[in-house]
């Protein structure tokens, strides 16, 4: 079936300590997803991608982890700030139905100061 | 840093109502997609364009919907009539190819009343 989901709804993390949030993929032949942030009021914000051929992928404080054998990834964000606070999304592009995104229901991640 | 533009950002109409959005997706970007996002979900694809042609519309309500992109650069989605399930956010996101990152817009958060 098609289903990209996150294991936690929300997530609280105390300023300056380390998010990780989960995604569990179904669809074994995906082998592209992305990350995005989603603030109130505004689109999702491209964070970063990963493609199948990588099991990590380093940005400026996030990493993309993905496990294909479990269909499982991650998305850590180091050192989290009161800005990181919204709505985290992974999507699965599906290169062999045009590019087409399924997304999680979201994990909204709260900083606290 | 480039942007996806959408008008109008909010609209408040009746039920039965026309309404139109508007996109302009990024410069030199031929892939553009239109999704629907419910509160608290993640965004579903309703139709996708490659240049000015319809990639994948499977998703899209035609008795009511419609979308098009006549010179392959910006893009319109009408709805007509609005019903009240309508009401939702209206992202219109584009991409240089199918397997390259989406960009969004900012939307337009739709009520109908």
């Amino acid at each position: 079936g098609e289903s990209v989901g996150l294991h936690l709804p929300t997530l609280s993390v105390q300023e300056g300590d380390n998010s990780i949030i989960n995604c569990a993929y179904s669809n074994s032949a995906s082998d592209y997803f992305i990350w995005y942030k989603q603030e109130s009021g505004k689109g999702p914000q491209f964070i970063i991608d990963i493609r199948s051929n990588m099991d990590k992928r380093q940005g400026q404080r996030v990493t993309v982890l993905l496990n294909k054998t479990v269909k499982h990834l991650s998305l850590q964000i180091a050192a989290t700030q009161p800005g990181d606070s919204a709505v985290y999304f992974c999507a699965e592009n599906r290169a062999n139905q045009g590019g087409k995104l399924i997304f999680g229901q979201g994990t909204e991640l709260s900083v606290k100061p | 840093e480039a942007e996806v533009a959408q008008s109008p950002r909010y609209k408040i109409t009746e039920k039965s109502q026309a309404v139109a959005f508007w996109c302009d997706p990024i410069s030199g970007h031929a892939t553009l997609y239109w999704y629907r996002q419910i509160l608290g979900q993640g965004p579903e694809l309703l139709v996708q364009f490659q240049d000015e042609s319809v990639v994948d519309d499977s998703q899209l309500p035609k008795d009511r919907f419609s979308a098009e992109r006549l010179k392959g650069v910006d893009s319109t989605l009408k709805i007509q009539p609005a019903e009240l399930g309508d009401s939702a956010m209206y992202l219109c996101a584009s991409s240089l190819a199918r397997d390259q990152p989406q960009h969004f817009g900012d939307g337009t958060r739709l009520s109908i009343l």
